[in-house]
């Protein structure tokens, strides 16, 4: 299975502030069809996982542009600016490239 | 809107059955697969499977082969998971999801908590 690898696990932030996350595969996340599968999602507190990211740069529907997606192969990054309070929670990769799907272990971003 | 309505907390004792629900609106149910996805503290997030819900075929992360079975029913737009043999490390929130590349809706997630 591909290992997703992310850091940092904790992020202190302060709100405005900016932030940035990376994420890491064991190996290239091209598929053959030309995509990369690298998602990014933000799960709450109690709450599901959510869509912020879709492969690589798109942000899904309703996701302020603070949040945007860079990288390609094997190196991602997801950029937070202007930190707001609904922004903190856990955040998680997920490559979708190979078979199975595996996530990221995730990021904390709570408050300084 | 889309929604996936997942079936309510278990508590399940070593070696039993559960079968979770997944009830899909706001959609044609079968256009899209619907994956699922273990959480656990120690393990994180796991992908399970998914099952096609036009076909009903479907695909399994190899450590969940015989522990998880998959179904569909497309008259009442749900997806099932059976999970036999429970042990103690089945313990966990189980999600349903659309999708099987990337997963832009789960449902709320289903507590299976196995105890003697």
């Amino acid at each position: 299975d591909v290992l997703m690898t992310q850091t940092p696990v904790s992020l202190p932030v302060s709100l405005g502030g900016q932030v940035s996350i990376s994420c890491r595969s064991s190996q290239s996340l091209v598929h053959s069809d030309g995509n990369t599968y690298l998602h990014w999602y933000l799960q709450k507190p109690g709450q599901s996982p959510q869509l912020l990211i879709y492969r690589v740069s798109n942000r899904f529907s309703g996701v302020p542009d603070r949040f945007s997606g860079s990288g390609s192969g094997t190196d991602f990054t997801l950029k937070i600016s202007r930190v707001e309070p609904e922004d903190l929670g856990v955040y998680y990769c997920l490559q979708s490239t190979h078979f199975p799907p595996t996530f990221g272990g995730g990021t904390k971003l709570e408050l300084k | 809107q889309v929604q996936l309505q997942q079936s309510g907390a278990e508590l399940a004792k070593p070696g039993s059955s559960v079968k979770i629900s997944c009830k899909a609106s706001g959609y044609t149910f079968t256009s899209y697969d619907i994956s699922w996805i273990k959480q656990t503290t120690g393990q994180g997030l796991e992908y399970i499977g998914y099952i096609n819900t036009g076909s009903g075929g479907t695909y399994y992360n190899e450590k969940f082969k015989g522990k998880a079975t998959l179904t569909v029913d497309k008259s009442s737009s749900t997806a099932f998971m059976q999970l036999s043999s429970l042990t103690p490390e089945d313990t966990a929130v189980y999600y349903c999801a659309r999708g099987q590349r990337g997963f832009a809706y789960w449902g709320q997630g289903t507590l299976v908590t196995v105890s003697s």
